[in-house]
């Protein structure tokens, strides 16, 4: 059980492009989703937490013009990247949590972003 | 400040035991979690303790002591799939987990 699902995998595009990234909890609702950013050696930066059906709260120094997220229903949140740039190329890896203090957040596999 | 502080790296021989230890700082605390996270993917959840003592699962079992600020993740049997890094996360009041680097831990034969 809690399976979460993330798509796409690995994207590779030209600097400009909007990029999309879905995160589905698969087998369990989440009323917490989680955006993480982690560049090679270093540890796990939270971007920004995102709750079912309100805005999403964003960690200091992350934009959230640049960085969109939707948590329209309680299975699927999404991060739009808007007009990426070769900066923005990053590992982005997305988790779930059923809620509850003692519930683990559950990742997703991950999206590898490059930017051209 | 909220802090972790892990080893950076470790290593021991397949089929031995490896205790690898964590200390933390937070505002708040409601439990701490071991996940364990491969060259490349993500992380995957290990355990859980938010009361004092040892949770044992199988071959991996994980001590807290609030009190101490004190953790540690023990991995008994080693093989070489547990060739990976082990990141102790902290959970501070506002259920928000704290991340460290975490350890770097490198099996031989």
């Amino acid at each position: 059980g809690a399976v979460v699902s993330q798509h796409p995998s690995w994207v590779i595009c030209k600097s400009g492009t909007s990029v999309k990234i879905e995160c589905r909890s698969l087998d369990f609702q989440a009323t917490t989703m989680f955006w993480y950013r982690q560049f090679p050696k270093q540890s796990l930066m939270l971007m920004a937490t995102s709750n079912e059906g309100s805005k999403a709260t964003y960690e200091q120094g992350v934009e959230k013009d640049k960085f969109l997220i939707n948590h329209a229903s309680l299975t699927l949140s999404t991060l739009t990247v808007t007009s990426a740039h070769p900066e923005d190329s990053s590992f982005y890896i997305c988790s779930a949590s059923p809620g509850g203090g003692s519930q683990p957040q559950h990742f997703g596999d991950g999206t590898r972003l490059s930017i051209l | 400040g909220q802090n972790i502080d892990q080893p950076t790296e470790m290593t021991a021989t397949e089929g031995a035991i490896v205790q690898i230890n964590c200390t933390y700082q937070t505002s708040g605390f409601n439990g701490l979690f071991w996940y364990q996270q491969h060259a490349g993917e993500a992380p995957t959840f290990l355990s859980y303790n938010v009361l004092d003592g040892l949770e044992e699962k199988g071959r991996f079992s994980s001590f807290l002591s609030r009190s101490k600020g004190y953790s540690y993740l023990l991995l008994k049997e080693l093989q070489m799939k547990d060739s990976a890094s082990y990141l102790c996360a902290p959970q501070d009041s506002n259920y928000q987990l704290i991340w460290g680097a975490g350890t770097k831990l490198i099996i031989k034969p």
